[in-house]
């Protein structure tokens, strides 16, 4: 079972590239989100998205781009790196959001960039 | 002030010892609440959630005090498969009628032989 797949599992980027990274699910679920996991700081949510064609901003949008063309995927973009975009990086799906429901969060497995 | 505070540890306990993990929360107006487990360098996963009675699966026992804003994990006969972080997580209202999950910074959990 394919579940949550995120690529690259590593990068090295150099300050002002850009790159984007990918989520894809195959769960058929409504909700998907980006979070970045720093040491000390726990998991902090970048973006987030509803459905496809519907994106809104989390904790720590700044210098990231997101879109939803298809339920299926959910690609990150970083517009132009800094070291401070230093991080481990989750993608999460699950079935609802919406209020008064609950299903699990999914993640996939981490992508581990360093930006120098 | 974070939303959801752990303590951070490291918990170093020998197998089979009772350790527990406690987390509180600032906004009362979060709804669910769960503890996720993360081995080193993996993605986080669901252990388990927590209710309002407390919940029990297996050697893990969960407890809500809503009134104190505060979330206690239990784990009893610790094994050396225990060793992990666990994250306290909250699900609280953000924008728009949906929710978001806020994640504590994990308390660790070394068991030794």
């Amino acid at each position: 079972n394919a579940g949550v797949t995120q690529t690259p599992k590593f990068q090295v980027l150099k300050t002002g590239q850009s790159m984007t990274l990918q989520c894809a699910q195959d769960m058929n679920h409504e909700y998907m989100s980006w979070y970045r996991q720093d040491p000390g700081m726990g998991l902090r949510l970048i973006h987030y998205s509803v459905g496809a064609g519907i994106t809104d901003q989390g904790e720590v949008p700044n210098g990231y781009n997101v879109s939803r063309s298809t339920t299926e995927d959910f690609p990150l973009r970083l517009l132009s790196a800094a070291p401070s975009q230093t991080s481990v990086y989750f993608c999460a799906s699950s079935y609802s959001y919406s209020r008064g429901s609950y299903t699990e969060a999914f993640f996939g497995q981490g992508t581990r960039l360093t930006v120098v | 002030r974070k939303e959801v505070e752990q303590d951070p540890g490291p918990f170093n306990v020998p197998e089979g010892a009772t350790v527990a993990f406690n987390c509180t929360y600032s906004n009362s107006a979060s709804q669910s609440f769960f503890w996720y487990r993360q081995d080193c360098r993996k993605e986080p996963k669901l252990l388990m959630s927590v209710y309002s009675s407390g919940n029990e699966d297996g050697r893990f026992t969960a407890q809500l005090n809503r009134a104190s804003q505060y979330i206690s994990l239990l784990i009893r006969d610790s094994k050396l498969s225990d060793s992990a972080t666990y994250l306290c997580v909250v699900k609280s209202p953000w924008a728009g009628g949906y929710n978001k999950l806020i994640f504590g910074a994990g308390t660790r959990l070394a068991v030794h032989p």
